[in-house]
């Protein structure tokens, strides 16, 4: 069974860093390119960033870009997030997803980690 | 990129069929085929309910149906149930390694 699970979502301040972690399991984690999608309180998802299966390619969002540093440890089975400059509006849930073999699609994801950005 | 536009609720009564549109514009949905829907419940993790516009995940029910017209596609879920009821989010896929969704959908089961 597949399973993704986030943690690291904590208060902080604007100007602060996190990092988020993502523990995979139940699948070859390193044959999948991962991905971080948010979700702003009341508001809709919004895609985040891209690791390719090896952590050879990243992309990111406009909106972090800059401030959002993605990576993975194959040898743990683990993606990361490190979110520095944080600003209000990067208060969310964080969702850590894999995408297909297909690609294009996220076809598994965890229950989420919240950031709060907060003075 | 703006995010493609949803109705914010839909409802239908159990065993009726109901239609979730989702519009974007020639740069993601009206090019390309990677339009995909999720499925969320509260406190839960989201869902793929279909993927390049019409396809089923394994374990997905055939009543969860996908199509794509022009800068438009939609979810169609027949045979309304009591669990369907849940937010629904469209996601496509833009150039330049980007991905868009969808501003979501309540579903109301009456």
């Amino acid at each position: 069974e597949v399973q993704l699970v986030e943690s690291g979502g904590v208060v902080v301040q604007p100007g602060g860093s996190l990092r988020l972690s993502c523990a995979a399991s139940g699948f070859t984690f390193d044959d999948y390119t991962m991905h971080w999608v948010r979700q702003a309180p009341g508001k809709g998802l919004d895609w985040v960033s891209l690791i390719s299966w090896d952590g050879g390619s990243t992309y990111y969002a406009d909106s972090v870009k800059g401030r959002c540093t993605i990576s993975r440890d194959n040898s743990k089975n683990s993606l990361y997030l490190q979110m520095n400059s944080l600003r209000n509006e990067d208060t969310a849930l964080y969702y850590c997803a894999k995408e297909s073999r297909d690609g294009f699609n996220f076809d598994y994801w965890g229950q989420g980690t919240l950031v709060t950005v907060s003075s | 990129q703006s995010a493609l536009t949803q109705p914010a609720s839909v409802s239908g009564s159990p065993g009726q069929s109901i239609t979730i549109s989702c519009t974007g514009t020639s740069s993601d949905i009206g090019t390309y085929k990677y339009v995909s829907w999720y499925q969320l419940h509260p406190g839960k993790a989201p869902k793929l309910m279909i993927y390049d516009v019409s396809k089923r995940p394994s374990g997905v029910s055939d009543r969860f149906s996908g199509s794509k017209s022009g800068n438009t596609a939609s979810l169609t879920i027949s045979g309304l149930q009591a669990e369907d009821e849940a937010d629904y989010y469209c996601c496509s896929y833009v150039s330049g390694i980007t991905w868009v969704f969808g501003g979501g959908t309540k579903l109301t089961v009456l």
